[in-house]
């Protein structure tokens, strides 16, 4: 079955910094990518995601990257703010043929911006 | 307001007593999971369904037990609880975007668990 791995665990970042989390997948069968954040006493809400058949994708401070060659993605945040803190999530997943989207999380990463 | 619902949100019980959490959706979503939650392990799948009355094991199903009967609803349950089950768990629904093919799945906001 599909491994996911996220490094690092945690990230402690200045306000107005860039921050980067990375995690490479086993599967060469996955072709989807999402991100998670989860805040704290919620849980994990979609904040981006990448199809395999793309390298790259931008939502305003937030980009992901896939380097389908190597198996890793990665998630940029740009001009951090201290609402940016929480736990990320990446996970990969196969979709399409009667897979109903089976998502293989990482490991989480905690990130604290500090003003 | 489209969501996922979780109850208890806390439970504190002891070995060996039966309990129940709930989850219900408002989606019409077709796919339900629920995964539980521990430090440095992420998110680890449980149990899925697919449909009413289609479920199937996750990664770690030992210990579990789920049911659909509705498409709303999939309680998970815990018939003899142990301290290795205290953890945080998410029910979560999904359903395949149209043109797509992917799933965004939308989570609940958990329930915490403690076996003593």
């Amino acid at each position: 079955g599909e491994n996911v791995e996220q490094h690092p665990s945690t990230l402690s970042v200045q306000e107005g910094d860039s921050a980067v989390i990375k995690c490479t997948y086993s599967d060469s069968a996955s072709n989807y990518f999402p991100w998670y954040k989860q805040e704290l006493g919620k849980g994990p809400q979609l904040i981006i995601d990448i199809r395999s058949n793309v390298g790259e994708k931008k939502d305003q401070r937030i980009a992901v990257t896939l380097n389908k060659t190597a198996k890793h993605f990665s998630l940029h945040i740009t001009e951090t703010q201290p609402e940016d803190s929480a736990v990320y999530f990446c996970a990969a997943s196969e979709t399409g043929g009667t897979s109903y989207g089976k998502l293989t999380f990482g490991q989480g990463t905690i990130l604290t911006v500090h003003p | 307001e489209a969501q996922v619902t979780q109850n208890p949100r806390y439970l504190i019980t002891v070995t060996g007593k039966k309990l129940t959490v709930t989850c219900s959706q408002n989606m019409n979503h077709e796919y339900m999971s629920w995964y539980r939650q521990d430090p440095g392990l992420g998110l680890r799948q449980i149990y899925y369904s697919m449909n009413v009355e289609v479920t199937d094991k996750g990664d770690v199903p030992e210990g579990y037990k789920v049911s659909r009967k509705e498409k709303r609803n999939f309680p998970l349950i815990l018939e003899s609880p142990s301290p290795n089950q205290t953890s945080l768990y998410f029910c979560a629904s999904s359903t395949r975007t149209s043109g797509s093919g992917m799933y965004e799945q939308y989570f609940g906001p958990g329930t915490r668990l403690t076996v003593t």
